[in-house]
């Protein structure tokens, strides 16, 4: 079935220093991809998202592009902040029933 | 701003208990959904509704977890009996519809359940 990959182990980072985390996914169709964030004692939240090929998402300073050739996701940040701090979680859903397949998450911590 | 809302935000429960979760999605969203998230792992969808309907209960393990939304509106989720392995944090989630571009879910604060 979909799958979504997320690279292993926590992130740490210095403040401004920049971001990538990886991501890959299987899918037997073209679906849907999006960036979720969740900080500590809070709900997911939808960071950005890309429907088709090609497509960048963007939001709060962060981007991922959908590559359709490396079935990949990765989402990158230039200059990142203490606030940042969060789990950031890859998923994907088809056109059909919107159910969403998440990766594992990758706990990112910047430290001042 | 609209929100989901969950209750209770903690729970805990020795084994062999009932346990049930509620869960009110954004009024006028027709599609809800529960998700589980193990600790270090993602949500894993448990059970979707669309209206009263369940559409798809595929990865609900039927035996001791049952989930209702009868006036298509708020849903609790039961677990009977408990188990050490069901203790997690138990996420509900709404959209406008199942597809689309009124696709997007919006997921409330969680329900984190441990079982003694």
């Amino acid at each position: 079935g979909d799958s979504v990959t997320q690279m292993e182990g926590p992130v740490t980072l210095s403040e401004e220093a920049f971001l990538t985390i990886n991501c890959t996914y299987t899918a037997t169709g073209y679906p849907s991809l999006f960036w979720y964030v969740q900080y500590p004692g809070e709900g997911l939240q939808l960071l950005l998202k890309a429907t088709k090929a090609d497509d960048k998402g963007s939001n709060k300073g962060f981007e991922a592009t959908y590559r359709k050739e490396t079935t990949s996701f990765h989402l990158e940040k230039g200059s990142v902040q203490v606030s940042d701090s969060a789990v950031y979680f890859c998923a994907l859903s088809d056109h059909g029933n919107n159910r969403l397949a998440f990766g594992k998450g990758n706990q990112v911590v910047v430290i001042p | 701003e609209a929100e989901v809302a969950q209750s209770p935000r903690y729970k805990i429960t020795e084994k062999s208990q009932a346990v049930a979760f509620w869960c009110d999605p954004i009024s006028g969203h027709a599609t809800l959904y529960w998700y589980r998230q193990i600790l270090g792992q993602g949500p894993e969808l448990l059970v979707q509704f669309q209206d009263e309907s369940v559409v798809d209960d595929s990865q609900l393990p039927k035996d001791r977890f049952s989930a209702e939304r009868l006036k298509g509106v708020d849903s609790t989720l039961k677990i009977q009996p408990a188990e050490l392995g069901d203790s997690a944090m138990y996420l509900c989630a709404s959209s406008l519809s199942p597809g689309g571009s009124s696709n997007e879910q919006f997921f409330g604060p969680g329900t984190r359940l441990t079982v003694l």
